[in-house]
Formats: structure tokens, sequence, C-alpha cells
């Protein structure tokens, strides 16, 4: 079945520091990936997205990579700050409406 | 705030009771969905709709039932759960679909959900 596979582990680091998340499909091959943000008690909140044709993305302190060989995306926030902690979430899709999401990563930046 | 409101935000409720699940976008989208959120799992896709119309039903039980009257609303009716649907159960709504004009990005909206308990 179509999958998208987050590392379940909690990332824990230090302020200032990169924060790297992995994201991995398989079974299929996405048109597009999604990351997004969740806070507890919250829904997710849209962040970037990148296409298969895209190699990466930026925004702000946030940077996104595609690599279909690898069949995985990684997503890094740069000077990473307490405020950054939080879940996120890997989104894939092919067209239409159906996205399929990954569990998450939840992320801890210690000041 | 996303737009996208919920109520109730927490529901408890046995399994013989019936309830509702309301979901109101203030956005002007055209798609409106249901995912279940299950703790450390993904979110599953259980039911779109786009313009009103139902376009997916991600082979939901039939104690799960959707209504779309219009583009703005949408509830989830609920009979006889099993306490296995305990989940934060969340609603999105999105301007287009995925693959529509260059640029659209499928940006789904999330409500902050209903954390439901079936006792």
């Amino acid at each position: 079945s179509q999958k998208i596979e987050q590392n379940s582990e909690a990332l824990n680091i230090q302020e200032g520091k990169t924060a790297t998340l992995t994201c991995n499909y398989t079974n299929y091959s996405p048109a597009y990936l999604q990351w997004y943000r969740q806070d507890p008690g919250r829904g997710p909140v849209f962040l970037l997205l990148i296409r298969e044709n895209e190699k990466e993305k930026r925004k702000e302190r946030l940077k996104v990579t595609f690599d279909t060989t690898l069949k995985q995306s990684l997503f890094h926030i740069t000077a990473s700050q307490p405020a950054d902690s939080a879940t996120y979430l890997c989104a894939g899709g092919t067209g239409g409406f159906k996205t399929i999401f990954g569990a998450g990563t939840r992320l801890f930046v210690k000041a | 705030e996303t737009g996208v409101t919920q109520t109730p935000r927490h529901l408890v409720m046995g399994m013989t009771n019936k309830k509702s699940l309301k979901c109101e976008q203030h956005l002007g989208h055209n798609a409106m969905y249901w995912y279940k959120q299950s703790a450390k799992k993904p979110l599953e896709l259980m039911f779109v709709y786009n313009f009103k119309e139902q376009t997916e039903n991600n082979s939901v039980p039939s104690r799960f039932s959707p209504e779309c009257p219009n583009s703005s609303h949408l509830f989830l009716h609920l009979h006889t759960l099993q306490p296995e649907d305990s989940a934060l159960y969340l609603c999105a709504s999105s301007q287009d679909m995925a693959g529509g004009p260059v640029g659209s990005s499928n940006e789904q909206f999330f409500g902050p959900g209903t954390r439901l308990t079936v006792l």
C-alpha cells in the first residue's frame, strides 16, 4: 500500500542548530510533497509544498528537498528556536484530492 | 486562526448514542475533508466533498455518515460507534485539488479538531 514514513522517534536539538527531518515514500510516486506543522490540541498548518520536478524549495528558515531517486524528502529548519518545537507532518499526493500523510516527527528545540 | 471551525471540541459518547460533528469554513473553498487522527498514526482520509459532491469515501464504516449541505458546511453523523473509533477528527478545506492550475498547492486548511471518546 502507498505509504509515507517518518521517523517516529522525537528529535531533540539545541537552539540555533539546524533541525533535519526525513520523509520517505513507498509504493507510489507522489507528484508533490507537503509539509505541515501541528501543535498539541490544534490541526495541522501548511508550511511548504515541493513538486517532483523541483529539487529544493525555501521559505524563510525552512528548506525542503525532494529526491526521487532516494524516494525521500528532507525538511530543514535553520537557526532553530524553542518556538519551532512541534510535530511536523509530511504528506504526498499524485493529483486529485487524496493526500497521504505520515505519522509525523516530534521536534523539541532546547534553549 | 485558520478559517475552519469545528464543534464540539470534545465529545464523549456511549456506543449506542447518536451524535454529529460540525465543520464550517469561512474561506470560500470548494473542497472539504474529514480525517481521523489516532495517536502515533498517520492522518486517515475519510471523506472528500467537492462542490457538495462526495468524491472520496475511503472505505469508511457505515456508522460514520457524512453530509455536505453546501460548500461551507460539513457534518459527520455518528451512530453505534466502537471504542476504537476514539480519536481526533479533523476537518479541512482547500481551494482546489492538486494537479490544478500551475501554482496550486492543494494546501489544506485544518480546523482544531474534535476529540472523540467512545465509552
